[in-house]
């Protein structure tokens, strides 16, 4: 089965600080990954995608980066946190393109002060 | 661009009766369409999934069916129960696109 694990659990950080959330996928070879940001109650905004290792394509711009190092790793980060920063990253892996299911890790809590 | 609309923010009811929560979409596309439901401090997990015009998809109790006449894809439940209180989130996707675009999120609680 496959398990997708995210770190931290939860982090408070002060704006100006750096930023690196980590996401390991086991059990399913090339997954296509993806970094979701959501604000506290809000809608889920897709940030990032990865279809295999080495290559990131952005879906909205702001002021992070990701990458994936390893076929079952995709990192979130930012060499400077914004207030709005805060809120709620998902990692998340499908299998296929578009029309299938996306699961969703369990989500790192960003608060920055 | 593509985009998806819940019109309902925040729905209340009381335990038994039937609910209804809209999502509306639009494209020039082939659509996908998702629910998602994501409980308090909990990830989103998929609920229920259709690409069928006018096919009626069940799971959990909850049905939905895909009107592309309407661009809709509302979902539906009989009778809620205490545990359904949760966030729901529609979301669309489209054939040979990498995004998943979810909608604003409908909030149901249910009341004993």
């Amino acid at each position: 089965a496959q398990t997708i694990h995210q770190w931290p659990v939860a982090e408070i950080k002060a704006v100006g600080s750096p930023l690196s959330l980590g996401c390991t996928i086991k059990g399913k070879s090339s997954p296509n990954l993806y970094w979701y940001w959501q604000a506290t109650g809000g809608t889920l905004q897709q940030l990032f995608y990865s279809i295999t290792v080495g290559q990131v394509e952005s879906v909205v711009q702001l002021n992070l980066s990701a990458s994936r190092p390893k076929d079952d790793q995709f990192i979130l980060s930012t060499e400077k946190l914004l207030l709005s920063h805060s809120g709620f990253y998902l990692c998340a892996w499908s299998l296929e393109q578009g029309n299938t299911e996306v699961f969703f890790g369990k989500g790192t809590r960003l608060t920055v002060v | 661009g593509d985009s998806v609309t819940q019109t309902e923010g925040l729905v209340t009811l009381t335990k038994g009766l039937p609910v209804m929560l809209n999502c509306t979409y639009q494209t020039t596309y082939s659509p996908f369409l998702f629910w998602y439901v994501q409980h308090l401090n909990e990830a989103p997990k998929l609920l229920l999934k259709s690409s069928t015009d006018n096919k009626r998809t069940e799971h959990q109790g909850f049905y939905a069916t895909l009107h592309k006449s309407s661009s809709s894809f509302h979902l539906q439940k009989s009778s809620v129960q205490l545990s359904d209180s949760a966030l729901y989130f529609c979301a669309f996707a489209s054939s040979g696109s990498w995004q998943l675009i979810f909608g604003s999120g409908t909030q149901l609680t249910v009341m004993p």
